[in-house]
């Protein structure tokens, strides 16, 4: 079935420096990848997907690529602030064993940015 | 343009209880999947309704029902609540249920199961 791994956190980095937080998956055919944000309190927030293999998805300085080599989709930043704090999902749709579709997500990793 | 709207906001119910969860799709969105969300854990995935009908299941008991209204809002129902099913539920909606249509989601409902 299908199966999205994530580095464990907390993630914890000073502001202005560089955020790398690995994300793997497992599927049938070719899945759309999605990274999304949840602050406290608060339900998730798309922050950027890709549809195809070498595509880069990007938004508010964040990027990642898919790699269907290596079936990873790796979530970047080169300067995190305060205000990134957050837990980070990574997602996948892709069709289940029963040939439905439904978003496959992480266990998630905090973000952690001190000031 | 509105969001997705969920109510309520927080539930305290007893086991062995019934609870009815509501969920308003984003304008123009005619497809609306439901996720549990244990503490600490990543979303997992409910159902899924298309058009009123039921268009995809996870591993969740029939006790989990879902329903889809003429103007795409819907509802989750569990039945006979368990003290795991103590969680948030997010609702999401799509434009459509493809792959590589976003799905935006509400603020969810917390749940808590004595």
């Amino acid at each position: 079935g299908n199966s999205v791994t994530q580095m464990e956190g907390p993630v914890t980095l000073s502001e202005e420096a560089f955020l790398t937080i690995n994300c793997t998956y497992t599927a049938t055919g070719y899945p759309s990848l999605f990274w999304y944000v949840q602050y406290p309190g608060e339900g998730l927030q798309l922050l950027l997907k890709a549809t195809k293999a070498d595509d880069k998805g990007s938004n508010k300085g964040f990027e990642a690529t898919y790699r269907k080599e290596t079936t990873s989709f790796h979530l970047e930043k080169g300067s995190v602030q305060v205000s990134d704090s957050a837990v980070y999902f990574c997602a996948l749709s892709g069709p289940m064993d029963t040939g439905r579709r439904a978003l496959t997500f992480g266990s998630g990793t905090r973000l952690q940015v001190q000031p | 343009e509105t969001g997705v709207t969920q109510s309520p906001t927080h539930l305290i119910k007893t086991r062995g209880q019934q609870v009815t969860l509501r969920c308003s799709s984003q304008s123009g969105h005619n497809t609306v999947s439901w996720y549990q969300q244990a503490l600490g854990q990543g979303p997992q995935f409910i159902f899924q309704y298309y058009r009123e009908e039921e268009n995809g299941r996870g591993n969740f008991p029939p006790r989990f029902s879902g329903l889809q209204f003429p103007n795409y809002s819907s509802e989750l129902n569990v039945n006979a609540l368990e003290l795991d099913d103590s969680a948030l539920y997010l609702c999401a909606s799509s434009l459509n249920p493809g792959d590589t249509y976003e799905q935006y989601f509400g603020p969810g409902t917390r749940l808590t199961v004595t």
